[in-house]
């Protein structure tokens, strides 16, 4: 069955940290995968996308994600976190040519000032 | 330029009542998904329209029903609520012609409590 898991439910950090978030997926065929960010009070919006083509995607403030087809992997990374970062992030996939879009749980990520 | 709007923002039904939510996909889409996201969880996908019909649905029963209209806005009914009914609602559009590779924009959703 389709499947998107991420590893870590919670993640504390201090500002200037580095950031990696974990994110596993179980697709047969083309994958798509997306990362969203939900910021307190706001709506879940498009942190990045990959669909084909360099496995590495930049995306909006800094982010980025790597697609590793061997390890069915893509991790989001910020080599530098803002306090502004807080929010809660969630990486999503589906199949090439199926609408349907599978969400993980969640990350909630808290960084220090 | 109007993203997606969702009304109401929140709704307190007790179990056994029916509800509707109501969804105005962003200008310019003509696809609407909605997904329930459980308090701790990601958001589940419900059924996605297209062309005022069904186009797929997720692991729901059919107590969840939708419907699109000609406008492209869209609604959400739950028959014989449940309290594990209660959740945010979430509503996204996107273009169809784009297919997954689109973004998907989502609304603020509709908090659903069930008493």
């Amino acid at each position: 069955a389709q499947s998107v898991s991420q590893h870590n439910h919670h993640v504390i950090l201090s500002e200037a940290a580095s950031l990696e978030l974990g994110c596993n997926y179980s697709y047969g065929g083309t994958v798509n995968l997306f990362w969203y960010v939900q910021y307190p009070g706001q709506h879940l919006q498009l942190l990045l996308k990959y669909f084909s083509g360099d496995p590495l995607v930049k995306g909006i403030k800094g982010f980025e994600a790597e697609f590793i087809k061997s390890k069915f992997s893509f991790n989001l990374r910020k080599p530098s976190v803002q306090w502004s970062d807080t929010a809660e992030y969630f990486c999503a996939g589906g199949s090439e040519g199926d609408d349907k879009i599978i969400f993980g749980k969640g990350t909630r990520l808290h960084i220090l000032p | 330029d109007a993203g997606v709007t969702q009304s109401p923002t929140h709704l307190i039904k007790t179990r056994g009542q029916q509800v509707t939510l109501r969804c105005s996909p962003k200008s310019g889409h003509d696809t609407v998904s909605w997904y329930q996201q459980a308090l701790g969880q990601g958001p589940q996908f419900i059924f996605q329209y297209y062309e005022e019909e069904e186009r797929q649905r997720g692991n729901f029963p059919d107590r969840f029903s939708g419907h699109q209209f000609p406008n492209y806005s869209s609604e959400l009914n739950v028959n014989a609520l449940l309290l594990g009914d209660s959740a945010l609602y979430l509503c996204a559009s996107s273009l169809a012609l784009a297919g997954l590779t689109d973004t998907q924009y989502f609304g603020p959703g509709t908090r659903l409590t069930v008493l």
